[in-house]
């Protein structure tokens, strides 16, 4: 059965840092691309990052640019999301989702939230 | 970015009468492939969003037949034949072409 749990979410400062894991389970996790979705309680979802399945390639709304950093360790089939200079604009439940080669998201974790107090 | 806006913002349904909510993309979605890089997910309250229908009009594995995807270039359309009362929760359409982009939601509830 494909998992995706995330955890290390939390409460934390504007400016403060977190770091995000999504640990994989059930599937190859390194012949897949797997991205980081986040939603505020209550609205939409917005596209976070995305890393390719050997880690070579990584991609950022430009909301997050430059302050977010993804990463993989396929050795221990999890994913990274390293948050810097957080903001309060960043709090939201973050959710690792797998991608297939069409781009749609065929499983999703059950999200971790992390709130930024001002 | 690709824009995705979805209408109607929330629809109040019966069960066992149909329903029908769209999705329209600011450009083309129409791959050269002849593939629509558009994709439908379910949110049900408080859980995480699954897939129902990828790539514009094929259902998910496990998804029932009583949802469809329809459409192509830029209007797209997901239909519910007979809702029942497990459909309730929030349709988001999403856009694969480009950067990943989501529609607002439309939001399912029943009457």
């Amino acid at each position: 059965e494909v998992q995706l749990v995330e955890s290390g979410g939390g409460l934390v400062q504007s400016g403060g840092s977190l770091r995000l894991s999504c640990a994989a389970s059930g599937f190859t996790f390194s012949t897949y691309w797997i991205h980081w979705v986040r939603q505020v309680p209550g609205r939409g979802l917005l596209w976070v990052s995305r890393i390719s399945f050997d880690g070579s390639r990584a991609d950022y709304a430009d909301s997050v640019k430059g302050r977010f950093t993804i990463s993989r360790d396929n050795a221990k089939s999890t994913l990274y999301l390293q948050m810097n200079s957080l903001r309060a604009e960043d709090t939201a439940v973050y959710y690792c989702a797998r991608a297939t080669s069409w781009g749609h998201y065929d499983y999703w974790g059950h999200g971790t939230l992390v709130t930024v107090s001002s | 970015d690709i824009v995705m806006t979805q209408s109607p913002l929330s629809l109040p349904v019966t069960p066992g009468e149909p329903a029908s909510m769209s999705c329209r993309s600011s450009q083309s979605l129409l791959h050269s492939n002849g593939y629509n890089y558009v994709h439908w997910y379910l949110q049900r309250p408080g859980k995480s969003p699954q897939l129902l229908i990828y790539l514009g009009s094929d259902r998910a594995s496990g998804v029932p037949d009583r949802f469809s995807g329809s459409g192509s270039g830029t209007d797209f359309t997901l239909k519910i034949s007979r809702v029942e009362a497990e459909d309730v929760g929030v349709y988001y359409c999403m856009q694969a072409l480009q950067t990943l982009t989501f529609g607002g939601g439309t939001k399912v509830e029943i009457k």
